[in-house]
């Protein structure tokens, strides 16, 4: 079946820091895979998506490449801000099935 | 523009009431979706609905879930007889069309809590 796991936090950083969030999959045929950020208060929305293997997604100076040979889709970003803290959940999509992790807690220290 | 709604933002239940959940999707998105999120897990697919299409109902957990749909605009999702366990924020997401090319948008989602 499909499933997606990613790495758990929740993970602090300092401003300006590197920001790598594990996420790894297991699906059959061909997803698409998603990155959502649920900012504080607010919903989740579409940070950045890849609908087949090698495609990069980015958005906000985040970054995730999609690895089928290693079945992952991992978030990262040079320099994170304050602003960055959120709670990321990576996602597959396979037909009309969508699958989400557990999502990552961020907190980002100035 | 307006985003996706849902009602109430709170609810506190006893066990054993029946619930009833809003979701106001955007206009003109065919496709809706419902989720449930426990405390520390992931998005659990519950259902989902595009156009005049029989809902995917393979994800509720149970018979005493339940939703419906009028058309393409308002659902509800239902539980009866609340068990503690359905504690859980639930979020309804819609897009403009179904398959998984299309962006998701979620509403704010609505806390229920089964005492």
């Amino acid at each position: 079946g499909n499933s997606v796991t990613q790495m758990e936090g929740p993970v602090t950083l300092s401003e300006e820091a590197f920001l790598t969030i594990n996420c790894t999959y297991t699906a059959t045929g061909y997803p698409s895979l998603f990155w959502y950020v649920q900012y504080p208060g607010e919903g989740l929305q579409l940070l950045l998506k890849a609908t087949k293997a090698d495609d990069k997604g980015s958005n906000k100076g985040f970054e995730a490449t999609y690895r089928k040979e290693t079945t992952s889709f991992h978030l990262e970003k040079g320099s994170v801000q304050v602003s960055d803290s959120a709670v990321y959940f990576c996602a597959l999509g396979n037909n009309n099935d969508m699958r989400f992790g557990a999502g990552t807690r961020l907190t980002v220290k100035p | 523009g307006a985003g996706v709604s849902q009602s109430p933002s709170n609810k506190v239940t006893e066990k054993g009431k029946d619930v009833e959940l809003r979701c106001d999707p955007i206009s003109g998105h065919t496709a809706l979706y419902w989720y449930r999120q426990r405390l520390g897990q992931g998005l659990e697919f519950l259902i989902y609905f595009q156009g005049n299409s029989a809902p995917d109902k393979s994800g509720l957990p149970s018979d005493r879930f339940s939703a419906e749909r009028t058309g393409e605009s308002v659902s509800t999702l239902t539980i009866q007889r609340t068990q503690q366990e359905d504690s859980a924020v639930y979020l309804c997401a819609s897009s403009l069309a179904s398959g998984t090319y299309n962006e998701q948008f979620f509403g704010p989602g609505t806390r229920l809590t089964v005492l």
